[in-house]
């Protein structure tokens, strides 16, 4: 069965220094989202994008945060200037319409 | 309680018993899924019920709709240790949106013991 890949599975960052996370969603699906979970917190949603751009976005994903599809296989999320606040999985997902598949997550840690 | 809020927090059974738990949501929605989280891993969807559905199965699985009460129950029948995990129900909700975001629930740990 197809899965969504994240890459990489752990990422250790200092303050203030941009991360880039990975994602190859599902090939044939069209809309794709990024989530975090804090450590034993529930998993939050952070943003949707679909035909190119952003669909929709929730409080956290403010100016630091951004997202890109620089070529057809790639999803990617940027944290310009990480807080150790940051510090969590991030999920990437991706759906042809309405279930969701998500990736195995990276855990980013904030030193 | 929070949009998508499940109980128990944490249930403990022997192999072999049925696990229910149960969730709550407060906001109208297109649809409710159940995802499952090994520790430390990643989300595996389970089921996924529409708003005008109240009861679905799959294999072992059963899950059942109560739009009028906001509240799902997810039913694991003959369950096995290997069913241990954490069980989170998810709702989408009604947005003007192409992509829909989930709202996820604290979730229930669920542990199977043999």
């Amino acid at each position: 069965e197809p899965e969504v890949t994240q890459t990489p599975s752990h990422q250790v960052t200092q303050m203030g220094q941009e991360v880039i996370l990975r994602c190859v969603p599902i090939s044939n699906h069209l809309y794709f989202y990024w989530y975090r979970q804090i450590l034993g917190q529930k998993v939050e949603f952070l943003v949707s994008f679909y035909n190119n751009e952003i669909s929709e976005k929730s409080e956290i994903f403010d100016d630091q945060f951004s997202v890109e599809r620089p070529d057809g296989s790639n999803f990617t999320l940027k944290i310009r200037s990480t807080k150790l606040e940051d510090s969590a999985m991030y999920f990437c997902a991706s759906s042809e319409r309405t279930k969701q598949y998500f990736g195995p997550g990276t855990r980013l840690t904030v030193t | 309680s929070q949009q998508g809020e499940e109980d128990p927090q944490a249930l403990s059974i022997q192999e072999g018993e049925n696990a229910t738990m149960n969730c709550s949501y407060k906001t109208s929605i297109n649809n409710l899924q159940w995802y499952r989280q090994n520790s430390g891993r990643g989300l595996v969807h389970l089921i996924l019920i529409r708003s005008n559905e109240r009861e679905k199965h799959s294999g072992r699985l059963r899950v059942t709709l109560d739009t009028s009460k906001k509240s799902s129950s997810l039913l694991i029948t003959a369950s096995r240790a290997a069913d241990t995990a954490s069980y989170f129900c998810a709702t989408e909700g009604i947005s003007s949106g192409s992509a829909r975001q989930l709202t996820f629930g604290s979730g229930t740990q669920l542990t199977v013991l043999p």
